[in-house]
């Protein structure tokens, strides 16, 4: 079945990483995303991965993808007060034409 | 600019009205989307057009109605509103159905009263 589960809330430091957790269900999930919400706003894509790679950076974002155990993450590094945000987990499939969402991490930023 | 473009951003109407939303990108995607996002930021897929054509229809009330006048556009039309239906209303534009993720539009906040 079709399922992404993310935490809801993770609070980090200024300048420290946050890492932001994924897992989903379907193994068959060939394309894996993450989307960023900044209140009022609609969704930004920051990054996609393929099921085929196990990682992907771009500046401070890591995103890491353990197929096995169906987990997803992104890393955050030196987190800023602009990465306040919500983080959407996402995950497709080849054969689909839909992405279905995890319920979003809201990350707040401490000084 | 080029972007996925939703009108109104806001709006407020009473129970038992009809309203519509509209959407347009200007990024040449060939695949135009609609989704729903509750108070709690879940985020649900409605309907997807691929070249005017339905290709996703999700267990939505048959209030709800989708048109895609040309590959650039798709608009919601919602009949008979109800209280239920107040969430953000997201319209979101790909090419190749998404193989390399969605743009999406800013939302339209519909509030029902």
């Amino acid at each position: 079945g079709e399922d992404v589960e993310q935490s809801l809330f993770l609070s980090v430091r200024e300048g420290d990483s946050s890492v932001i957790n994924c897992t989903y269900t379907d193994s068959s999930s060939t394309y894996l995303y993450w989307y960023k919400q900044e209140p009022g706003a609609g969704l930004q894509l920051l990054t996609y991965i393929f099921s085929n790679m196990d990682m992907k950076q771009d500046q401070r974002l890591t995103v890491l993808l353990n197929k096995k155990d169906k987990h997803l993450s992104l890393r955050i590094a030196d987190t800023q007060t602009g990465d306040s945000a919500i983080y959407f987990c996402a995950e497709s499939k080849s054969s689909a034409s839909k992405i279905i969402f995890g319920s979003g991490t809201r990350l707040s930023i401490r000084p | 600019d080029t972007a996925v473009s939703q009108t109104p951003k806001y709006l407020v109407t009473q129970m038992g009205n009809d309203k519509s939303i509209k959407c347009e990108q200007n990024l040449g995607h060939d695949t135009m989307y609609w989704y729903k996002q509750d108070s709690k930021k879940f985020l649900k897929i409605m309907f997807s057009y691929n070249n005017k054509e339905l290709i996703i229809n999700e267990t939505v009330p048959n209030r709800f109605s989708p048109k895609s006048p040309d590959k650039a556009h798709l608009n919601l039309h919602i009949n008979s509103l109800e209280l239920g239906d107040s969430a953000v209303y997201f319209c979101a534009s790909s090419q190749d159905l998404g193989v390399y993720g969605y743009t999406f539009g800013s939302g339209t906040r519909l509030t029902v009263v």
